[in-house]
Formats: structure tokens, sequence, C-alpha cells
């Protein structure tokens, strides 16, 4: 079954560098999106991305983030500068139509700012 | 706007026993529901969903939902709970409008030997 992956797992960093997490959706899919879950707290939308543009984004994706499909295959989230606060699990996900259907989550990147 | 209210940050049941998560909702156009489940240091898995048709929905490890419009409920029941049921359980809402899924907070369930 196809699936969403994931790289890397573990991600330790200085606050104030530059992180890339990267995602590979499923191939068919058509939209893409980052959420991220700190420690203990609940599952929070990033972003989403179709057409080689955000689709809607949420407050926390403020202008240290970015995303990018650089290749047609990969889906990546940069952090421009690194926060304390943005230690999380950062999940990536996809789908094949728009709107609530079935979003096919990866297996997370566990980031850790120091 | 969606939301998305878990009763129970923690439960606890005995193995054997009925397993029942509880999930409201808030929605001004008719919703999608999702259950999710996380395992320690793992990513989230489809338990069930709701979208349209039936109101009664069979998942994944004998996990089903109800999703009750009158109440705005979608809980989670499961007839006896194993061991391996052992996880956090997050249930989610979304439209056929909206790009994001809006999850609640989560319940940890506890199965007692």
């Amino acid at each position: 079954e196809p699936e969403v992956t994931q790289t890397p797992s573990h991600q330790v960093t200085q606050m104030g560098q530059e992180v890339i997490l990267r995602c590979v959706p499923i191939s068919n899919h058509l939209y893409f999106y980052w959420y991220r879950q700190i420690l203990g707290q609940k599952v929070e939308f990033l972003v989403s991305f179709y057409n080689n543009e955000i689709s809607e984004k949420s407050e926390i994706f403020d202008d240290q983030f970015s995303v990018e499909r650089p290749d047609g295959s990969n889906f990546t989230l940069k952090i421009r500068s690194t926060k304390l606060e943005d230690s999380a699990m950062y999940f990536c996900a996809s789908s094949s139509t728009r709107g609530g259907e079935t979003q096919y989550f990866g297996p997370g990147t566990r980031l850790l700012v120091l | 706007a969606q939301s998305v209210t878990q009763l129970g940050s923690h439960v606890s049941v005995s193995e054997g026993a009925l397993v029942l998560l509880r999930c409201n909702y808030s929605s001004s156009v008719p919703p999608y529901l999702f259950w999710y489940v996380q395992y320690p240091n793992q990513g989230l898995q489809l338990l069930l969903k709701y979208t349209t048709g039936a109101t009664l929905v069979k998942g994944i490890n004998g996990f089903e939902a109800e999703f009750k419009k009158s109440e705005t409920s979608f809980h989670l029941t499961k007839p006896s709970a194993h061991m391996s049921d052992a996880a956090e359980y997050f249930c989610a809402v979304s439209t056929n409008r909206d790009d994001k899924i809006i999850f609640g907070k989560g319940t940890r369930l506890h199965i007692l030997p």
C-alpha cells in the first residue's frame, strides 16, 4: 500500500539554525499538508499546498516557515531560524482530493531545538 | 469554523470491557469526522471516517463510531478492549470546503489487565 514517507525521523538543531524537513507524498496525490504536534498537545494544522502554491495557512505558519515542492516528488517544510518553541513532531500528509477526504499522514519528523 | 471537544484526556478500561471515547464537534456545514490513533512514538493512523451516508461507521481493529447530528457527537466504541488498544486517540473534523483537519486534544486510552 502506498504511503507517505518523511525524512529525517529525528532532527536536533541549535536555535537560530535553518532546518528542512522532507516528505514524499503518495505519488498520485495533488494536495499536501504540514501539521505539527508539540509534545503532549494536539495536532495542529500549519499549511496546505496545491498546484505549487499555498492554499491555506494557519497563524502558526509565519514568515519563518516556507514550503516547496522542488522536484515533483518531494514536499519540504523549511524553518528559517528555529526557535525553542519550534520543537515538535512535524507530520506531512497528502490527499487525492480537496477537502476533508482522507489525508494520509507520514510517520513524522521529531524536531528538537536546543 | 470547526472545532472538536474530546471528553476525558485519559480513559482507563479493563481488558475485555467496552471502550467508549467521547467526541463532540461543532461545524457550520455538514462535517467530515475522523478518528485517528497514535501509538507511542508513531504517526497518525486513520481508524475510521464519516463523510456521508450510513451514520454507523466501522473501522479497523474492531472500532466503530456513530455520527449523531442531533447530538453533534461522533463517539468511538469497541465492544471488548485489548491490551494492544492502549494508545492516544484523536477525534477530528473537516468539511468539503476546508483543506485542513481540526483535531481534538486527544484521549489516552489505558487498558488494565
